[in-house]
Order: C-alpha cells, then structure tokens, then sequence
C-alpha cells in the first residue's frame, strides 16, 4: 500500500516560514492535499491539487509537489498556525485514499 | 452551505456493532463522495472506506475489509458507517467527510461532520 511520510514536528518563530514535507513514491505524479486539525476539532482543508487554496484560505498558506516530495509552505507564521497537519492524495492502484502520518506544527 | 451532521458519542462492548449517521443538508448529497475516516486518540487520520451515493459501491481500506459497511439513504441524505466486531482498539473518533468535486473520489474533503466518539470499553 502506498505510504506517505511526515516529520513528526516543526518548530517555527512567529513572522518566519514553516516548510512540512510529505514523502511518497513519486507523489509528483499524484495530486497532495493539506488538512490543518486544531485539538478538538474536525480537519480543514488548507491545500488542495498540490497548490490550489480553498476559499476563506489566507495566502501564507501555499504547496508544491514534485518527485518524491510534496511540501506544505507557511509563510509569516501567527500563533494561530498551530496545530496538527496532514497530506493525503488517492491512490489510484488502489482506489484508496492516504493520509500521511501528521506533523504537529509549534510556534515558538 | 453544505453541513454535515453526525450521530452523538457511542459506548459499546468488545465484540458487538456500531452504527454511526452523518445528515448533509444545504446541498447536494447523491453526486458527492463520502468517506469515512477515524481518529483514535492521540493519532493520526485513517481513512476507512467511502461511497458515491448516486452509484452506490462502496470501497473499503484493507485493514477494515470484513468489519466495515458504509452505506446511504439518498431518501434522507444520509450516509451510515457500521462496524462491527469491536475491540478496544476501535476507540476513536470517527468523521464524515465529502469530497470537493462531484462524482470524483480524488479527495480533497473539503467538509466534514463534526466527529462521533466511539468507545470500546467492557
């Protein structure tokens, strides 16, 4: 089954940019989504299609995806940028859907 | 806008079935996936399983083939999760979510219910 891989944590000074990596067989070839989970509450999509932003999405949230990396960008970090953050992309082999294994993002 | 409503917390005995709802309303339910993800505490997402209402196949991860049903009520616009056989290691909290773009299972859930705590427990 197709495996994405996260560092557990990130740690990043308020006003500086946060980079959250997802790692996958070729997941340049597949389209990455970014969920953002603050505790106790239901995930939100922060990135869709590797880069695209939903509505109500502020710009400092950004993505990019290529061979074996897709790569989450936060940039002008706020305190409210903490939080838990996952990639997911569906499996075509499988017709399954993914999520990575999660990196807890901490502002310092 | 869409919402998706889920059923309340759920305690059960190891070995027996639950069977959790999730109610859209606002919008339209048969054309757009659902799936199913769980989140035991203190870990990640896990995705289950998930079904287009309009076609009506659902399709299941590996790890639950055999225990887990997911189903809808086009009638109602409600999707069901039901597993079965629990155990301790079942307790968690269990999503609904939907699926950005009709008739496409691509992910990218861009809403999702409020979450059910299930708990496994004798």
């Amino acid at each position: 089954s197709y495996v994405l891989t996260q560092p557990p944590s990130v740690s990043v000074a308020p006003g500086q940019t946060a980079r959250i990596t997802c790692g996958g067989n070729n997941i340049g070839s597949k389209s990455v989504h970014w969920y953002q989970q603050k505790p106790g509450q239901a995930p939100v999509l922060v990135v869709y299609d590797d880069s695209d932003r939903p509505s109500g999405i502020p710009e400092r949230f950004s993505g990019s995806n290529s061979g074996n990396t897709a790569t989450l960008t936060i940039s002008r970090v706020e305190a409210g940028d903490e939080a838990d953050y996952y990639c997911q992309v569906w499996d075509s082999s499988s017709d399954h859907q993914v999520f990575g294994t999660g990196t807890k993002v901490t502002v310092l | 806008q869409v919402q998706l409503v889920q059923s309340g917390a759920e305690v059960k005995k190891p070995g027996s079935s639950v069977k959790v709802s999730c109610k859209a309303s606002g919008g339209t339910f048969s054309s757009y996936a659902i799936s199913w993800v769980r989140q035991a505490p203190g870990q990640g997402l896990e995705w289950m399983g998930g079904i287009i209402p309009i076609f009506g196949t659902a399709n299941y991860a590996q790890k639950f083939q055999g225990r887990v049903t997911i189903t809808t009520d086009e009638s109602t616009s409600t999707a069901y999760m039901e597993l079965s056989s629990l155990r301790s290691e079942d307790t968690a909290v269990y999503y609904c979510a939907r699926d950005k773009r009709e008739l496409l299972k691509l992910g990218a859930f861009d809403i999702w219910g409020q979450g059910t705590m299930v708990t496994v427990s004798s």
